[in-house]
């Protein structure tokens, strides 16, 4: 089955440890995202990738790094500059033609302990 | 700048009762549309899109949605809500550039009552 698979789906990190998310999808599609929803918020944009060893930066990209050295993978690293990291992460993907929608993973939440 | 207004933070209906979620967007050229649903501590599902063309689209569970340019809305509806219903929704706008970058209104949770 195709589709975009996020892992862990629960991951606890402690106060001054960066933690990487994982997001792979076996879509062949070559844009990807990463969002952070916040209880009762919406979604908001952290980083993009349209192609391979491209990225751009969205709305709240401080504290956050990325990297897509492979098509089918877009990690995503919530480091310790990340004052507030404890939200729930979706990643999503879609293809490079118009009219295409955007497909999300389950998401993974991140708690501080 | 876009955004997405979504006036409802919570509805509640019941079971068999039609339902109308609100959506309004604020966009400088002709928007791309979308609703999204989310069940709780999962990924958002597309219900559907709209890009161009008839105004009024169709999408999966019986819901659709009408682009009203002139008010600046995208309303969802559905004329018989069932207790699967029970979700959050949420509205996006965005652009089929390069980015395809989406602007998600805050969502608006739905309960469905027996």
């Amino acid at each position: 089955d195709g589709g975009i698979t996020q892992s862990p789906k629960y991951l606890f990190r402690k106060e001054g440890q960066n933690v990487t998310l994982s997001c792979e999808q076996n879509l062949n599609h070559d844009a990807m995202y990463w969002y952070r929803q916040d209880p009762g918020q919406g979604l908001r944009l952290i980083y993009y990738s349209q192609i391979v060893n491209d990225f751009q930066k969205g709305d709240i990209a401080e504290g956050y790094s990325v990297s897509r050295e492979k098509k089918e993978s877009f990690p995503l690293t919530v480091t310790s500059a990340q004052k507030n990291p404890t939200a729930f992460y979706l990643c999503a993907s879609r293809p490079g033609q118009k009219n295409q929608p955007q497909h999300f993973g389950d998401g993974t939440r991140l708690s501080i302990l | 700048a876009q955004s997405v207004t979504q006036p409802d933070i919570h509805i509640t209906v019941s079971e068999g009762a039609s339902l109308e979620l609100r959506c309004n967007y604020s966009y400088g050229a002709t928007p791309y549309l979308f609703w999204y649903v989310q069940s709780p501590g999962q990924g958002l599902q597309l219900l559907l899109k709209y890009f161009s063309g008839d105004t009024l689209v169709q999408g999966i569970k019986g819901f659709e949605a009408e682009f009203k340019r002139s008010q600046s809305s995208f309303n969802l509806r559905k004329p018989s809500v069932h207790w699967s219903d029970a979700a959050e929704y949420f509205c996006a706008v965005g652009a089929d550039n390069a980015g395809n970058m989406l602007t998600f209104g805050g969502g608006t949770r739905l309960m469905v009552k027996p």
